[in-house]
């Protein structure tokens, strides 16, 4: 039972390179998102997938863009990373919107 | 500015007893809230979740109660576990079936065997 799988699970870059994070789900879920987890904060919405072929901003988007490369996954790539970046990232799908969301385990980055 | 609010950072209660996670938010137009359970190195994984046309909504040993008018949920755990042990995070939308979920801070539950 794989459910949401997140690739890498740690990374560390210097400032300035790219990156990005795989997301693959095998539910047949429609919709996908992308959350970051500060310290002391929740976690905020980056970007989503209602569906296949569609992407739309979260709350903070910026220094992100998404691919929704097919049903099962959508990838989460930093251009030029930035130490602000530095944030737990998790993957997450779900049937339709108005449904509980499933998430990966995360992928931890440090840019230094 | 923090949408939803969970003031308590912990929590520790004995085993057999009731656990209350308490959770605030301040946008009236929230109208679907969740409760996600996360244990470390690990994904949130869903607990409950409750629409604004309810005041309860019961899973097994898991309660969620809203109150629309004091904008407060809380979830309550009865009897609770030393494996339930967990953060537990409060989420809310706008309306059932939007994408954008916001979500607290977490509060940390230990369940003290």
């Amino acid at each position: 039972n794989a459910g949401v799988t997140q690739t890498p699970k740690f990374q560390v870059l210097k400032t300035g390179q790219s990156m990005t994070l795989q997301c693959a789900q095998d539910m047949n879920h429609n919709s996908m998102y992308w959350y970051r987890q500060d310290p002391g904060m929740g976690l905020r919405l980056i970007y989503y997938s209602a569906s296949e072929g569609t992407t739309d901003k979260g709350e903070v988007p910026n220094g992100y863009n998404v691919s929704r490369l097919n049903k099962r996954e959508f990838s989460l790539r930093l251009e030029s990373a930035a130490p602000s970046q530095t944030s737990v990232y998790f993957c997450a799908s779900s049937w339709t919107p108005d449904q509980p969301q499933h998430f990966g385990d995360g992928t931890r980055l440090s840019i230094l | 500015d923090q949408q939803v609010k969970q003031n308590s950072p912990s929590l520790s209660v004995q085993e057999g007893r009731i656990s209350i996670l308490n959770c605030d938010y301040t946008n009236s137009m929230f109208d679907y809230f969740l409760w996600y359970k996360k244990y470390p190195a690990e994904g949130p994984t869903f607990l409950i979740s409750i629409s604004s046309i309810k005041d309860k909504n019961e899973d097994g040993r898991f309660t969620v109660f809203l109150n629309k008018s004091a904008k407060h949920l809380s979830l309550h755990i009865v009897p609770s576990q030393p494996g339930d042990s967990a953060v537990y995070f409060c989420a809310a939308s706008e309306r059932t079936g939007a994408n954008n979920l916001f979500f607290g801070t977490g509060t940390r539950l230990t369940v003290i065997p």
